[in-house]
Parts: structure tokens; C-alpha cells; sequence
């Protein structure tokens, strides 16, 4: 089974300042890692994934993550956020193998301050 | 764009009572899942279905029960509602393996008073 461990679950940070949002992830398996997020009062959409190759993988609003495997761990990172940015951030991991659900961590919320 | 579309946003129902909350989904996904959300405990997996007429229990089954007849819509059906189920339930569609996204529904907040 897996398991997604989120360490922080409130990150606020003052607007075009860089953040962190850490995720690990416990597996005796192959994983893909998921990061979703959820803006205010909106469904949970894909931010990015990594599924294999390149360990670094990035999102089209300047997000990025990456996969280090000897740390297990999923970080999300961007240099400098906008107030849009502001929202709940979920890690989520599934096996490789298979046809298996995605399991979620509990979520970050990111307030970005004027 | 794929669509995940659920009954309701809002529901409240009265301790005791059937509830059914439904999803359909629009892009031909096999798999579908159903997920509680709680501040502070993030998504659960209540159930999900891989095909027509299959289920599987997810992390948290008690007290829900699931149908899926059609391809297109899974429904959740809570039996006798308690007040410990009130949550927002997010439904979610997936074609094929675990490597593809899925797509969520926008919620379900359900009160039970």
C-alpha cells in the first residue's frame, strides 16, 4: 500500500516571495506522483505529475517538482507566487502497476499575502 | 474537455434518511471513484469501480454502499445517513491505467442534521 505524508498544512507567504510545499510518500512498489489542486470553492484539478525519466517535471503556471527517489519525497516549488496562487495543494501516489486509485496526502493550503 | 458532473452542490438531509448522490461522467472512462473530503484529513477513498457492475471498497466503505448499471454514472447511496457522514464528496473519472489524470467532479456538500 501507499502512503502520502504532507508536512505542512498551512503555508502562508507574502506575494512574489519563493515557496515550498513538501510531500513525501511511503511505497514498497514503483509510483507515479501526482500533485492536484484545488483553487477556492472549484473542483481538484491536475498541477502536474511524474511518471518516469526526467525527475524534474514543471506545470504551465510555473510550478515545478521533483522526484527524488532516495528521499521519497515529491516536493513543489515555485520562485515567486502570485496571489492566484492561493489554494489547497493535494500530493497524491498511485503504484506503477496496475489499475490502482490515487492516494492523497491531506493537503497544503497556500495563502499568498499582498 | 472531459466532464465529471454530480447531482447536487448542496444537500441536506435529515438523520436516518436514504441519501443518493450521483455522478456521471462524459468521456467513456472505465474507472470511477468516490472520495470524502474533510478539512484536515484531505481525500478518502470511499469506493470505486474499474467497470460496469464492479466495485471495490476504497479506505472507508462503512455506512456507504455503491451502484454503477451504466458506464457513464456511479452513484453513492448512503443507507441510513448519520451525522458523522456530513462532508463534501468529490466522484472522479479515469480512463485506463493509474498513469493517466483523474478528473473530479465540483462536490457534493452534504449536511446531515
Amino acid at each position: 500500500a501507499q502512503s502520502v505524508t504532507q508536512l505542512d498544512s498551512q503555508v502562508p507567504v507574502f506575494e512574489e516571495a519563493p515557496v515550498e510545499l513538501r510531500c513525501n510518500y511511503s511505497s514498497s512498489v514503483s509510483v507515479y506522483l501526482f500533485w492536484y489542486v484545488q483553487y477556492p470553492n472549484q473542483g481538484l484539478q491536475l498541477l502536474l505529475k511524474y511518471l518516469s525519466g526526467s525527475t524534474l517535471v514543471e506545470s504551465i503556471n510555473g510550478f515545478e517538482a521533483e522526484f527524488n527517489k532516495s528521499q521519497t519525497s515529491f516536493h513543489l516549488r515555485k520562485p515567486s507566487v502570485h496571489i492566484s496562487d492561493t489554494a489547497e495543494y493535494f500530493c497524491a501516489v498511485s503504484a506503477s502497476s496496475g489499475n490502482t486509485p490515487l492516494v492523497f496526502g491531506k493537503g497544503t493550503r497556500l495563502s499568498v499575502i499582498a | 474537455d472531459v466532464k465529471v458532473t454530480q447531482s447536487s452542490r448542496y444537500l441536506v438531509k435529515r438523520t436516518g434518511e436514504k441519501v443518493f448522490l450521483e455522478c456521471v461522467q462524459d468521456m467513456d472512462h472505465e474507472n470511477m471513484f468516490w472520495y470524502r473530503q474533510d478539512p484536515g484529513l484531505g481525500l478518502r477513498l470511499i469506493y470505486f469501480s474499474y467497470d460496469v457492475k464492479m466495485k471495490e471498497k476504497g479506505d472507508i466503505p462503512e455506512g456507504y454502499s455503491v451502484s454503477r448499471e451504466k458506464k457513464e454514472r456511479f452513484s453513492l447511496i448512503l443507507e441510513s445517513a448519520s451525522t458523522n457522514q456530513t462532508s463534501m464528496y468529490l466522484c472522479a473519472s479515469r480512463k485506463g491505467g493509474s498513469y493517466n489524470e483523474q478528473f473530479f467532479g465540483p462536490g457534493t456538500r452534504l449536511t446531515v442534521l
